[in-house]
């Protein structure tokens, strides 16, 4: 049971836009920063999303985080088939004083 | 670049201890803090910890409490997980992950490529 919760799946089609949702509460997402992880079959993580919607040098503005309260999303538009992957959140928690991730949403493009 | 080299995977007995080294390069390894995450298979990332290179103070998560302990080489710049008391639910894929950030908001930034551990009788 993850402290964050995500969709476990989501799709869509080439060149459409999809968005992965990511709910927490007051002592996580509501009061830190959210970070999104994309985790390509067989392979490590990468950082995607830092501070809620700023993206490393490299990442395509193709991908937008944003924030609201206790919820957080990850949007990609123009859907490619190498954007197919599991997708994290994750956020500090103040009251485990420590890192907590969603249980990651698997994006299917069909 | 900044590089993290994991250590080769591990089969282990229930009961048994295992060691994870995550081997720096790119950086100065001092400067960034090292965090140990999870993935059992076919799940999600579990964060097990941070360890600070520069002092190596600990923050470890409370469900590993008393079972991990992370430690680090600055004259060799590699950091180590040791995971004791072993079970059949610790395999996984290990993961160190560098810090990332400035002015003291760090954030999980940089992974290692993942060490599987396989706990089996």
């Amino acid at each position: 049971q993850s402290v964050l919760t995500q969709p476990p799946s989501a799709s869509g089609t080439p060149g459409q836009r999809v968005t992965i949702s990511c709910s927490g509460t007051s002592s996580n997402i509501g009061s830190n920063y959210v970070y999104w992880y994309q985790q390509l079959p067989g392979t490590a993580p990468e950082l995607l999303i830092y501070r809620n919607n700023q993206r490393p040098s490299g990442v395509p503005d193709r991908f937008s985080g944003s924030k609201s309260g206790t919820s957080a999303s990850l949007a990609i538009s123009g859907l490619r088939s190498e954007d197919e992957a599991d997708y994290y959140c994750a956020a500090w928690d103040d009251s485990l004083s420590g890192w907590v991730f969603g249980g990651g949403t698997k994006l299917t493009v069909l | 670049q900044v590089q993290l080299v994991q250590s080769g995977a591990e089969v282990k007995k229930p009961g048994a201890s295992v060691k994870v080294s995550c081997k720096a390069s790119g950086y100065t390894f001092t400067s960034y803090g090292i965090n140990w995450v999870r993935q059992a298979p076919g799940q999600g990332l579990e964060w097990m910890g941070w360890i600070s290179t520069y002092n190596g103070n600990t923050n470890y998560a409370q469900k590993f409490q008393g079972r991990v302990t992370m430690t680090t080489d600055t004259s060799t710049s590699t950091a180590y997980m040791e995971l004791r008391s072993l079970r059949s639910d610790d395999t996984a894929v290990y993961y160190c992950a560098r810090d990332r950030g400035d002015s003291g908001s760090y954030y999980v930034g940089h992974w290692g490529q993942g060490t599987l551990v396989t706990v089996s009788s």
